[in-house]
């Protein structure tokens, strides 16, 4: 079965740095994009970004280029996710999700909480 | 980068109602249009992909069309398990998301 498995929920405060993964599972994990995709408190889905784990091939959105980084490590199939310096509205819930024709297999999301 | 707009927002039907929700692109995508169901508190589940095919598993009851900039998905009979926040995505040029619509049960 083909799974994404994320990082557990974390508690941040502004200006902590941060780095949630998500890993793959029943599939050949070097060969699909995996996005990221960005979910604030009763909002909707934003598209965050992409990443090729076989070489690490990065796009941004526009809106999160610079404000976050996309990683991978193809021997352990896992992408990750990564703030330097967190704000309180980077709170949401962040999926990863890969790519076929469409996102056919997301993760369970992870829920970052930044206050103070 | 490429603008979704999905209309209306919010939706109010009965069960067996046909059901109809818009999506628009600000400029071409081709067929790269993909429709997500999203219930409460889980993650997004894809129900359509290249515009109008049916991923395995959903329901025969929903279906899409359109080709370029406008795009629709359509649910033929509507059904409690419908209750959702419907969005649509373009995969065209990089990616995007529409602001989604919610259905609601009447």
């Amino acid at each position: 079965e083909v799974q994404l498995v994320q990082s557990g929920a974390e508690v941040k405060k502004p200006g902590e740095s941060l780095k949630i993964s998500c890993k793959g599972f029943g599939y050949s994990f070097t060969k699909y994009w995996l996005g990221w995709v960005r979910q604030m408190p009763g909002k909707g889905l934003e598209w965050m970004g992409i990443i090729y784990p076989a070489d690490s091939d990065t796009r941004y959105s526009p809106s999160f280029e610079g404000r976050v980084t996309m990683s991978a490590d193809r021997s352990i199939s896992t992408v990750y996710l990564q703030w330097n310096s967190l704000e309180a509205s980077d709170t949401a819930i962040y999926y990863c999700a890969r790519q076929g024709d469409g996102y056919n297999t997301w993760g369970q999301g992870t829920l970052v909480t930044v206050s103070s | 980068d490429i603008q979704m707009t999905q209309s209306p927002s919010t939706l109010s039907a009965s069960i067996g109602d046909r059901v109809t929700i818009t999506c628009r692109a600000s400029q071409t995508i081709g067929m790269w249009l993909a429709w997500y169901q999203q219930k409460p508190g889980k993650a997004p589940e894809l129900l359509i992909y290249k515009a109008s095919t049916l991923e395995s598993g959903v329901p025969s009851r929903f279906s899409g069309s359109g080709f370029g900039t406008e795009f629709t998905l359509t649910i033929s009979s509507l059904q409690p398990d419908d209750l959702a926040t419907y969005y649509c995505q373009q995969y065209d040029n990089y990616s995007s998301f529409g602001q989604g619509t919610k259905l609601e049960i009447k």
